[in-house]
């Protein structure tokens, strides 16, 4: 069974701060890791998709890693910014089709300015 | 172009009362999925269709909750005799391939409340 977790369960920050956004998964079989993002009131807008034959993604000032052997996957922000605060989810997919996708509880984060 | 649209955005319905929730995917998406979103938590999985076929739905919690995509394009999720613990937010997304292989793509939901 696919567990996910995320560290921290919160964060607030200074604008113009780098920082790193934890998550964790038990089953290493994964095919995939996708990040998040989700804003009050909305739907989930996708930022990266790590294919497990890759270590990393960058989308701008995002970067996303992924090590299978450990369990883990960072999500990385550099130059933060107010406009960056939101919950950012990690999901890992599961399943027969490998459709299920697997939620962490997210991390809330806040950008000061 | 358009994303994945979900209506209602809103819904209050009384104990008891059964609802409709409709999920138009990204036209040509091969994949439509269906989550429920407690507050404070992350999305759970309901089911899963790859076209019309409901390949999954092991994560629907009980048999008052029914889905179906009779076209393989848009889906409805039924919830029948609504209790108040079926009040989350019901979130519906679709990716172009099927299985692992998608990239998911996710709808505003709609925020479903049981009184």
């Amino acid at each position: 069974k696919q567990e996910v977790t995320q560290i921290p369960a919160a964060l607030s920050v200074p604008e113009g701060e780098n920082l790193v956004l934890n998550c964790s998964f038990t089953d290493s079989a994964i095919y995939n890791l996708q990040w998040f993002r989700q804003d009050p009131g909305k739907g989930l807008t996708s930022l990266l998709l790590i294919q497990s034959s890759q270590r990393e993604q960058t989308s701008g000032r995002l970067n996303a890693s992924l090590d299978k052997s450990s369990g883990r996957s960072t999500l990385y922000i550099a130059a933060s910014q107010p406009g960056d605060s939101a919950t950012y989810l990690c999901a890992a997919p599961r399943g027969e089709y490998g459709n299920k996708l697997v939620f962490g509880a997210g991390t809330i984060l806040r950008v000061k300015s | 172009g358009a994303g994945v649209s979900q209506s209602p955005r809103y819904k209050v319905a009384k104990r008891g009362q059964d609802v409709a929730l409709r999920c138009d995917p990204i036209s040509g998406h091969v994949s439509l999925f269906w989550y429920q979103q407690a507050l404070g938590q992350g999305p759970e999985f309901l089911t899963y269709f790859q076209n019309e076929a409901q390949l999954d739905k092991s994560g629907l919690p009980s048999d008052r909750f029914f889905a179906e995509r009779p076209e393989g394009s848009v889906s409805t999720l039924k919830i029948q005799r609504t209790q108040q613990e079926d009040s989350a937010v019901y979130l519906c997304a679709s990716s172009l391939a099927g299985g692992y292989l998608g990239e998911q793509y996710f709808g505003p939901g709609t925020r479903l409340t049981v009184t």
